[in-house]
């Protein structure tokens, strides 16, 4: 399967300030790549979808002018979490779809913690 | 609205033991099932996956069943480890052709030496 990296693993910040996520394909081209959200003790929801060079497809319920998704070339898509608050505090994670495509790989998460 | 879901929330069990765990969905016309290993503070680890073709699949230590009349998955890992010690995701892909996958709630899976 696609190796997939994101940084940071761990980044804490002021309430009001913006957190930019990073989420690389290491040895895969990702023309889709997907953004999750994870609160403790809960399972996985899809934020949004991104497809390089496109929009990304926000789901129901979640403000794309808050969570900027940048998808500018096949290894490397942007999380950017604006003006961030105490309840955006979660666990923030990718995935790229594989050559299959209804395969998905994920990346390691990255912990978001706003003050 | 149509989710996956999962019966138990936790699962104990001694190591060596074999462990079943299990989700069931809603969706019918779901046409491809994964479950995931999830251990704390990482991101989901792909562990094997069936279509909806099929109503059993191996690989090691793990078997996925797939009953489709009553819409149940399940995960069974022979000889559990405490490596094995992890949460446990279902996800079904609704949309046939889209990499879209849709979560179950998981179960916490701990193994005791």
């Amino acid at each position: 399967g696609a190796v997939v990296s994101q940084h940071p693993s761990r980044v804490i910040c002021k309430s009001g300030t913006s957190v930019k996520i990073e989420c690389r394909s290491l040895d895969f081209q990702a023309t889709t790549m997907f953004w999750y959200r994870q609160f403790p003790k809960k399972s996985l929801m899809l934020m949004a979808t991104s497809n390089e060079g496109s929009k990304a497809t926000y789901e129901q319920g979640v403000e794309k002018d808050k969570f900027l998704i940048n998808h500018a070339s096949l290894t490397l898509s942007t999380l950017t979490v604006t003006s961030a608050h105490p309840e955006d505090s979660s666990f923030y994670i990718c995935s790229v779809a594989g050559a299959k495509r209804d395969e998905q790989f994920f990346g390691p998460g990255t912990r978001l913690t706003v003050l | 609205g149509e989710s996956v879901g999962l019966h138990l929330p936790t699962l104990s069990v001694q190591e060596g033991d074999n462990s079943i765990i299990n989700c069931a969905y809603s969706n019918s016309a779901s046409d491809y099932f994964i479950w995931y290993k999830q251990e704390s503070g990482k991101g989901p680890q792909f562990i094997i996956d069936i279509r909806s073709n099929m109503d059993k699949r191996q690989g090691q230590r793990v078997t996925v069943l797939l009953n489709k009349t009553v819409k149940h998955l399940s995960l069974q890992i022979a000889a559990t480890q405490p490596g094995d010690s992890a949460v446990y995701f279902c996800a079904e892909n609704r949309r046939s052709g889209y990499s879209t996958l849709t979560f179950g709630k998981g179960t916490m899976l701990l193994v005791s030496p």
